[in-house]
């Protein structure tokens, strides 16, 4: 069953605590996006990775870290530095036209709502 | 500072009517637009696309209009199906940059 698989679906944190959100595909695609939500907004980048090994800063990486070591994976930290965690956090992949260019659709998991109590 | 507009929150329509909805943006770069549709607790899925070299792409019951000189677009739905309720987002990107730019979203209410 291909797709995209976010874990856990709900999570709650106390302040000052780190927590780690699971991305995990098997479209095979190369490029693999943190968004965050938050009510009456856009989706907001936070990071992505475009190849194994690397990954960029999006709008608000802040208080948020990634690693991107297999290319199935793409885990997001949400650590203690981010002022304002709580949210809805969506994982994304691209799939690729061609060699270099990406298509500019992006596949969705279903999302983890994390909330700081 | 929204490069990406959407002006109406919120959106009511008939079954069987035609729903459309806005977007408009102020970066002449973008040159690629996307609609998403997402239900409640959902990640989006993608809807439809069109690039700036067109000012119509059409896909079953959904259309998009893009009017570069205005730098509007917009999304049709003929006609409006109750499964058609959810929320809409426009997003754009400028030639090979990486990063969609999210308008807020427009949910669609789709009355019986």
């Amino acid at each position: 069953d291909g797709g995209i698989t976010q874990s856990p679906k709900y999570l709650f944190r106390k302040e000052g605590q780190n927590v780690t959100l699971s991305c995990e595909q098997n479209l095979n695609h190369d490029a693999m996006y943190w968004y965050r939500q938050d009510p009456g907004q856009g989706l907001r980048l936070i990071y992505y990775s475009q190849i194994v090994n690397d990954f960029q800063k999006g709008d608000i990486a802040e208080g948020y870290s990634v690693s991107r070591e297999k290319k199935e994976s793409f885990p997001l930290t949400v650590t203690s530095a981010q002022k304002n965690p709580t949210a809805f956090y969506l994982c994304a992949t691209e799939a690729r036209r061609g060699a270099l260019v990406n298509t500019g659709e992006l596949f969705f998991g279903e999302g983890s709502r994390l909330t700081v109590l | 500072d929204q490069q990406v507009k959407q002006n109406s929150p919120s959106l009511s329509v008939q079954e069987g009517r035609i729903s459309i909805l806005n977007c408009d943006y102020t970066n002449s770069m973008f040159d690629y637009f996307l609609w998403y549709k997402k239900y409640p607790a959902e990640g989006p899925t993608f809807l439809i696309s069109i690039s700036s070299i067109k000012d119509k792409n059409e896909d079953g019951r959904f259309t998009v209009f893009l009017n570069k000189s205005a730098k509007h677009l917009s999304l049709h739905i003929v006609p409006s199906q109750p499964g058609d309720s959810a929320v809409y987002f426009c997003a754009a990107s400028a030639g090979e940059d990486y990063q969609l730019i999210w308008g807020a979203g427009t949910k669609l209410i789709i009355k019986p």
